[in-house]
C-alpha cells in the first residue's frame, strides 16, 4: 500500500530565515506530487504540483519555491520567511488521474 | 469558469441527526469527476468518495451518502445518524481536464454529544 510522510510535523521560524519542508512518497512510481498550503479557518490553496522528476508547475507567485529531486521526493523550499507563509503545509499525492491522497501536515509558525 | 461552492460555512447537529452538506459545482467540461474529503482536527485530509460525471448512481457506504445530480449540479453529502467523531471540516472538490482539484471552502461540521 502506499504512504506519504511528511515533517516535520510542527515547525516554528523567525522571519527571515530559510525553509526546508520534506515529503516523501513510498508504495507508488510516478506520482504526481503537490503542495498546498491552508490558512487558519481556511480553504486549500495549491501552491506547486510535479509531474515527475525536476517538473515543477507553480500556481501562486511567492516567495517559495519547490523541487522534485527524486519520483517520490518533494521538497518545499524558502530562502527568506515572511509572517504571511504561516499555515498548514499539505503534501499529496496522486496517480496519474485525479484523486489526491494527504500526509499529515506540517504546521508552520513564522514568528 | 470552474468552481466548487460550498455555501454552508458551518453546521452544528446534535449527535445521532442526520446533516446533508451541499456542493454546487461549475465546470465546461463534459468530462469531469467530483470528490468528498474529510479534514478532522489532527489536520489530515481524508479521501472519501470519487464520482465520475458519467455516473449519476447514488452511493452508500455506511452511515455515508452521496447523492450526484447533473441537472442541479450538485454532489450532496448526507450523514444519518451522525456520531461526534464526524465532527470535522469537509471539502468538495472537482476535477479538471487538467488534473487538478478546484476546492470548495469547506463546511465544518460540529457534533454536539
Amino acid at each position: 500500500s502506499q504512504t506519504i510522510h511528511q515533517w516535520p510535523a510542527t515547525l516554528v521560524q523567525p522571519v527571515g530565515s530559510p525553509l526546508s519542508l520534506e515529503c516523501t512518497v513510498e508504495g507508488t512510481s510516478n506520482p504526481n506530487l503537490y503542495w498546498y498550503r491552508q490558512a487558519a479557518g481556511r480553504g486549500l490553496q495549491l501552491l506547486f504540483y510535479s509531474v515527475g522528476i525536476g517538473q515543477i508547475s507553480s500556481e501562486v507567485p511567492q516567495n517559495l519555491s519547490a523541487s522534485r529531486p527524486q519520483d517520490r521526493q518533494f521538497i518545499l523550499s524558502s530562502k527568506k520567511l515572511l509572517l504571511s507563509d504561516s499555515g498548514f503545509y499539505l503534501c499529496a499525492w496522486g496517480p496519474q488521474g485525479y484523486e489526491q491522497y494527504f500526509g499529515p501536515g506540517t504546521r508552520l509558525t513564522v514568528t | 469558469a470552474q468552481k466548487v461552492t460550498q455555501a454552508q460555512t458551518e453546521i452544528s447537529v446534535v449527535e445521532k441527526e442526520d446533516v446533508t452538506l451541499d456542493c454546487v459545482y461549475e465546470t465546461r467540461d463534459t468530462t469531469y469527476y467530483l470528490f468528498w474529503y474529510k479534514q478532522p482536527p489532527s489536520g489530515e485530509l481524508v479521501f472519501l468518495i470519487r464520482r465520475n460525471s458519467f455516473d449519476e448512481q447514488n452511493e452508500i457506504s455506511g452511515r455515508y451518502s452521496w447523492n450526484f445530480q447533473k441537472s442541479t449540479s450538485s454532489f450532496n453529502f448526507t450523514i444519518t445518524a451522525s456520531q461526534v467523531v464526524d465532527s470535522a471540516v469537509y471539502f468538495c472538490a472537482l476535477g479538471d481536464s487538467n488534473y487538478q482539484l478546484i476546492w470548495g471552502a469547506g463546511t465544518k461540521l460540529i457534533i454536539k454529544p
